[in-house]
């Protein structure tokens, strides 16, 4: 089975940085995706971390620590579009390698002007 | 990236009907992904559609509450069968991407039931 957990609520004004976690439990991890959300819209993705370290996208960055089961996505210079409720996924070893992922119930990040 | 159309996008429907949802793609693809997420919740995955076989549902999901179609590689419904209103979500169509797993999703079908 898989364990998946986030915050479920962070604020932050524009400008700032955020850092939202993710912890997760699972048997035969093989990837862990960050997914943007906003309210109303289908998740868009933002990031995909299969091995240890950083992977930076701009003003996202993401973290993956497999030994520790944890994973962070790191937003930068905050404006008031990034809003949005952030899902950590993990995909599982094993099966398809299409796609099948176990979400976490998505952290909603409100940015204050 | 694929291009994803669902239909209809949301609907009001009676408590003990059921609904069809339908998912297009723009390119052939081999599995479908069928995903709910209902009011506060995170996306949930009810079934993989599978062309030319049957749809492999997970844990507490059953056919008989969502049967499957996939009659080609591009399209596949998701049925939604004598509805309550537990079954109020939005329901995902997605498709993944071969080397990563990465998801394209759907706009989503935002159901209410009375």
């Amino acid at each position: 089975g898989q364990n998946i957990d986030q915050p479920t609520e962070m604020t932050a004004t524009e400008g700032a940085i955020v850092q939202i976690n993710c912890t997760y439990q699972t048997s035969g991890f093989n990837g862990l995706f960050w997914y943007q959300q906003h309210a109303g819209e289908a998740p868009t993705f933002l990031s995909y971390n299969v091995l240890d370290g950083l992977e930076e996208k701009g003003r996202f960055s993401s973290f993956l620590s497999r030994s520790k089961g944890y994973s962070y996505l790191l937003l930068k210079e905050l404006q008031m579009k990034d809003s949005a409720s952030y899902l950590c996924a993990v995909k599982q070893r094993g099966g398809s390698t299409l796609g099948r992922l176990y979400f976490g119930r998505g952290t909603q990040l409100t940015v204050w002007p | 990236s694929a291009v994803i159309s669902q239909k209809p996008s949301r609907d009001i429907c009676q408590r003990g009907t059921s609904l069809t949802i339908q998912c297009q793609v723009d390119s052939q693809v081999t599995m479908m992904f069928w995903y709910r997420q209902q009011p506060g919740q995170s996306l949930t995955l009810i079934a993989t559609a599978n062309q030319g076989s049957e749809a492999t549902y997970e844990s507490g999901f059953v056919i008989d509450k969502f049967p499957i179609s996939r009659p080609n590689l591009t399209f596949s419904t998701l049925t939604v069968s004598n509805m309550s209103p537990e079954d109020s979500s939005i329901y995902l169509c997605s498709v993944g991407r071969q080397n990563t797993g990465e998801l394209f999703f759907g706009e989503g079908s935002r159901l209410t039931v009375l």
